[in-house]
């Protein structure tokens, strides 16, 4: 099952304005991720939240989690033209190994929303 | 420059010809990962590994083998390419596992199978 969603699919809007995307998941996590992915090529991380963080900045990129809501959100403020691309969020999940012991290797991404910022 | 490495970038093939997609890095990441990409399935992984010699599956592993026999190196194998493995292949690492740090992403690798 999807584990990362994100919420709106596609997103237009105008230079300058703030965009947000939502992101939700089913299961525990340990921590979430933003990507972001210009078209056809690969993805760059943006941040990184942990399962005991609420918020966190970085730049014009804004993050909050809500573990008991499973979701987060990803708030890019004062767009410009060069935003335009499409972000991910991203899960990781733990996993029991062969040997019954726990390891973290499995990272899940949504289906991203695709962001267009119009000069 | 740090870099994840991928080759080759596009790649038109038939059905059944086996084929090898290389991966490298020079990060000294001990985790490497496969993904493909999708038109609204968005990113699935295929395998990982965790360290050499050390591989496990991912969400959609059938068709596709992989080794770690350095640290640098994840190549993904497909022994007999089908029509629906035609699709954009991304090979990601990291240090430790996901729990911890971001993944790096190579250029992707188009795969179109006939």
């Amino acid at each position: 099952s999807q584990q990362g969603e994100e919420d709106p699919q596609a997103l237009s809007i105008q230079e300058g304005e703030n965009a947000t995307m939502n992101c939700s998941y089913k299961t525990s996590i340990n921590n979430l991720q933003w990507y972001r992915q210009n078209s056809g090529r690969g993805l760059v991380h943006l941040i990184l939240i942990r399962s005991n963080e609420r918020e966190k900045h970085s730049g014009r990129l804004r993050v909050t989690l809500d573990t008991s809501k499973k979701s987060s959100s990803l708030l890019i403020t004062a767009s410009r033209a060069a935003d335009t691309a499409s972000y991910f969020c991203a899960t990781d999940a733990q996993l029991v190994n062969n040997a019954g012991g726990t390891s973290y290797g499995k990272l899940t991404f949504g289906q991203g929303t695709i962001l267009t910022v119009h000069p | 420059e740090a870099q994840v490495t991928q080759n080759p970038r596009y790649l038109i093939t038939v059905t059944g010809k086996k084929l090898t997609v290389t991966c490298s890095q020079n990060m000294n990441h001990e985790y490497m990962s496969w993904y493909r990409q999708d038109p609204g399935l968005g990113l699935r992984q295929i395998y990982y590994s965790m360290n050499v010699e050390v591989t496990d599956k991912g969400d959609v592993p059938e068709g596709y083998k992989v080794s770690r026999k350095e640290k640098r190196n994840f190549p993904l194998i497909l022994e007999s390419p089908s029509p629906n493995q035609t699709s954009l292949y991304f090979c990601a690492s990291s240090f430790l596992g996901t729990g911890y740090n971001e993944q790096f992403f190579g250029p992707g690798t188009r795969l179109t199978v006939l």
